[in-house]
């Protein structure tokens, strides 16, 4: 079976760094996927690590370590607009495509 | 927009009741995945059909099917209906098994169960 575990909430305030963690337990790893939620929006894909290692997308940054199970998705200069639920997702043969609880993103003035 | 269209947006039924949400992926897309989505809840993974077929099978209740037709576009019908089965349900769509854990969500169809 398939099991991610992230933090339920996070808060931080505009212009700081925040960091979400995930940690997967998975048969079969094909990669750590980000994707951000506004409020009864469609889910949107932001990030994706196949390999260990940090992957940059201007704001948004994402790690992965296969050997710990384990990813973050990092997100810098926090604007306002950022306030958002993320998922963090794991994929396995086939393309099914498992989300996590996902952290709801408070971002305060 | 990310070319998944979805209908109805919204749905009201009473328990007991059959309905039928109705998926259309992007343009050239051959995957579609249903999720379903309860308040304050993450993505269930339901299932997921490619090219017609049914490629993945998650937490979908016996009350749940769903099918992909030749024209690509998916049907995921809901009986029996229960208070419970209120929640937002989205499809989405892939080019082949998800490349770089990357598919497209439509707005969703919300459904209500009073």
């Amino acid at each position: 079976g398939q099991s991610l575990e992230q933090p339920s909430e996070v808060t931080a305030v505009e212009g700081a760094i925040v960091q979400i963690n995930c940690t997967y337990q998975t048969s079969g790893f094909y990669g750590l996927s980000w994707y951000q939620q506004h409020d009864g929006g469609a889910p949107t894909f932001l990030s994706y690590n196949a390999l260990d290692g940090l992957e940059e997308t201007g704001r948004f940054s994402s790690f992965l370590s296969r050997s710990d199970s384990y990813g973050y998705l990092l997100l810098q200069e926090l604007q306002m607009k950022d306030s958002a639920s993320y998922f963090c997702a794991v994929g396995s043969q086939g393309g099914k495509l498992i989300f996590g609880q996902g952290t709801e993103l408070s971002v305060k003035p | 927009d990310s070319g998944v269209t979805q209908t109805p947006k919204h749905l009201i039924t009473a328990t007991g009741q059959r309905v039928t949400l109705r998926c259309s992926p992007r343009s050239g897309d051959l995957s579609v995945y249903w999720y379903q989505q309860s308040l304050d809840q993450g993505l269930q993974f339901l299932i997921q059909y490619y090219n017609g077929e049914e490629r993945a099978k998650g937490n979908i209740l016996e009350r749940f099917s769903a099918q992909q037709f030749p024209d690509l576009h998916s049907e995921l019908n809901l009986s029996s209906l229960e208070l419970g089965d209120s929640a937002l349900y989205f499809c989405a769509s892939s080019v082949e098994g998800g490349q770089r854990n990357t598919i497209y969500f439509g707005e969703g169809s919300w459904l209500t169960v009073v």
